[in-house]
């Protein structure tokens, strides 16, 4: 199980954003971050828990072990008002995702 | 450039069969595990099941074990999810992804690319 929050938050452009993600038992670092845009496919942010993929801009960034994660956005821009979903992928599937968190402009 | 491409959107009956495709292209399709994940409308996403292109083994989450078949065919790249008799409640769009690795064969560290998306819609 991964608990994420907040479920939803209101911010400006160039806020500091911070969203968790807690597991429920101990995943070590086999956690990724995903930003999915209305009527779009999720797209990967960050793996293993602090891992940018390629393409992905600087100001986001991901830290955590064990049952604890954030995702940081360190000066939210216009292109980052979405949604995010976290996913354990702990050893043997099922790969669960968090419940999502709607980012939306103040 | 890898790419993922989903058919089209259907639109059936409650208790009609379906098949939606996935085609891979742009790496070595039998190198990468695919995956399927499920969004009901306004809701998030949920992970069915994948599938090893290489020998077409699969595994499910229990949420989905017996409702849906995930298969695949290494010789034209493309992966499939299928349903033998559809319910309301299968209204949803399906992705596929692929399952990235940071090592061939290792395990699973997050689903990297991913397709565009199969709305199914299921009404009487």
């Amino acid at each position: 199980q991964l608990t994420q929050s907040p479920s939803s938050l209101s911010a400006s452009v160039g806020d500091r954003v911070t969203i968790t993600c807690r597991a429920s038992r101990g995943i070590s670092d086999y956690l990724a971050w995903y930003q999915q845009k209305p009527g779009k496919a999720p797209q990967l942010l960050i793996y293993s828990a602090s891992t940018l993929q390629s393409g992905v801009p600087s100001r986001f960034t991901g830290s955590g072990s064990g049952t604890d994660f954030t995702l940081t956005i360190s000066s939210l821009q216009p292109e980052d008002f979405a949604t995010y979903y976290c996913q354990q992928l702990n050893t043997y599937p099922p790969w669960t995702f968090g419940q999502g968190t709607r980012v939306e402009i103040k | 450039e890898v790419q993922l491409v989903q058919s089209g959107a259907e639109v059936k009956k409650p208790g009609e069969s379906l098949r939606i495709s996935c085609q891979a292209s742009g790496y070595t399709f039998t190198n990468f595990w695919i995956t399927w994940v499920r969004q009901m409308p306004g809701r998030g996403l949920e992970w069915m099941g994948r599938i090893d292109p290489t020998d077409s083994y699969a595994n499910y989450s229990p949420s989905f074990q017996g409702h849906v078949t995930i298969s695949a065919d290494k010789s034209t790249g493309t992966a499939y999810l299928q349903w033998t008799s559809l319910q309301a409640s299968d209204s949803a769009i399906y992705y596929c992804a692929r399952l990235k690795t940071l090592v061939p064969r290792g395990p699973v560290v997050a689903l990297d690319f991913w397709g565009q998306g199969t709305l199914v819609t299921v009404s009487s």
